[in-house]
């Protein structure tokens, strides 16, 4: 959890808001992926980055890696975005990834 | 889509004994990952493979021994048990054709007694 730090550490959102996750590197990091682990603790590949930003539906996430670090906007929250949403960098292309300790976001009706 | 299969689901094992986690990916992916899960830690990586009949250190490999000898199969080890190794097993592919993004299973949870 050191070398990847994410924020907030637990959220909850009324159906229909937005929200915004953080993770901040403190390797140089090269790469960059986002996982849900929904409540039946499936884990789930949402993006894979590098420096940039990509979109897919409700999602978008960023990787700045000057900067060294990622965000994953949340639009328009549904009951089944709930679940802990982790995000993991590569540091080096090695194929080696190192996790946060996740965002566990609840969204309310 | 990837398809990673881990056996057991569940597991009880006795301080001292033998245990074996084994997954298989139908992916063709050259990378496969054993990580562990527990609280307050999130994911940790405990071994990890390039391919067939390689494996590497992880971050918290003691106690671990892992096995890849195919590219589909890829196994975790416990000699000797012991409770501290209680967790949730997570294993992975990746390497794709264009990115190494990773697949799970579903994960094997671990009591040691």
């Amino acid at each position: 959890g050191d070398k990847v730090k994410q924020s907030p550490s637990a959220l909850s959102l009324q159906e229909g808001t937005n929200s915004a996750l953080r993770c901040n590197f403190s390797i140089a990091a090269t790469t960059v992926q986002w996982f849900l682990q929904n409540p039946r603790g499936s884990l789930i590949n949402l993006f894979y980055l590098v420096p940039g930003t990509k979109e897919n539906g409700r999602l978008k996430s960023a990787f700045d890696s000057k900067e060294s670090y990622s965000t994953l906007h949340i639009r328009d929250a549904q009951l089944e975005d709930s679940g802990t949403y982790f995000c993991a960098a590569d540091g080096g292309n090695t194929g080696k990834l190192i996790f946060g300790l996740g965002t566990t976001l609840q969204v309310q009706p | 889509e990837a398809a990673v299969t881990q056996s057991p689901r569940n597991k009880v094992a006795v301080t001292g004994g033998k245990v074996t986690l084994s997954c298989n990916q139908t992916n063709n992916h050259n990378n496969m990952y054993w990580y562990r899960q527990d609280t307050g830690h999130g994911l940790r990586l405990i071994h990890y493979s390039y391919g067939a009949g390689s494996t590497e250190k992880g971050d918290i490999p003691d106690g671990y021994k892992a096995s890849r000898p195919s590219q589909e199969n890829f196994s975790l080890i416990l000699e000797l048990a012991t409770p501290s190794q209680t967790s949730v097993y997570f294993c992975a592919s990746g390497g794709g054709t264009t990115q190494n993004t990773l697949y799970f299973g579903a994960g094997t949870r671990l009591s040691v007694l």
